[in-house]
């Protein structure tokens, strides 16, 4: 595609229930990084994938937060048991190199948890 | 320490005034540097890499020293539009990207 794209672009959910969100990355973009932001705060880290594999996801707040990566495209992050502190925008980027070349990012998918 | 410090703001900049801040990165071998723009309630978008001798992108101008390990962005002749987040971005030498939390820029009629 042209861009990332992220789904869905909205999600309300109730506490305690499980959410997939979707990150199609830009075609032939090796790394992908999720991040999540609260309202007026900065950029946090959840994991970065090198083509199918995670060298680092250290990022994850917890063991409720899970993310693969299938085909060294497509990745779903999977928070399960959703708190309300997990509401926030969530965030994908895409790179082609992660060693050298800029990210681009998604439109993000907003996640509230009622 | 964090691994990418901003001033967090905001800086208030009159119409056409300029104004530049720095960001300091504590990964000695970082190789790639960038600065992104957020908007209010938007992602993150490239505004411009940042290159070991300097580079200048209209009436924006990146600089890089690596010997006190921070990277700078200068906006001349501010626009309204100008106002954003701004973000630093390290990337150490085949690692993550490394956001700093941001600068956030007012410019004010």
């Amino acid at each position: 595609g042209a861009g990332v794209s992220q789904s869905p672009s909205n999600k309300v959910t109730e506490k305690g229930k499980d959410v997939e969100l979707r990150c199609d990355p830009i075609s032939g973009h090796t790394a992908l990084y999720w991040y999540r932001q609260s309202l007026g705060q900065g950029l946090e880290f959840l994991i970065y994938f090198q083509g199918n594999s995670a060298p680092d996801k250290s990022g994850l707040p917890s063991d409720r937060f899970s993310a693969e990566r299938t085909g060294g495209s497509v990745s779903t992050l999977t928070i399960q048991r959703t708190q309300q502190e997990d509401s926030a925008v969530y965030l994908c980027a895409s790179s082609q190199d992660p060693g050298t070349t800029e990210a681009f990012f998604g439109q993000g998918t907003r996640l509230t948890v009622v | 320490r964090k691994e990418v410090e901003q001033d967090p703001g905001p800086f208030n900049v009159p119409e056409g005034a300029t104004v530049a801040f720095n960001c300091t990165y504590s990964n000695s071998a970082s190789q790639s540097f960038f600065w992104y723009r957020q908007d209010c309630r938007k992602e993150p978008k490239l505004l411009m890499s940042v290159y070991s001798s300097g580079n200048e992108d209209g009436r924006f101008t990146a600089q890089l020293n690596r010997a006190s390990q921070y990277i700078s962005l200068l906006i001349r002749d501010s626009k309204l539009s100008d106002s954003a987040t701004y973000l630093c971005v390290v990337n150490p030498t085949g690692g993550k990207l490394q956001f700093g939390a941001g600068t956030q820029v007012v410019v004010t009629p």
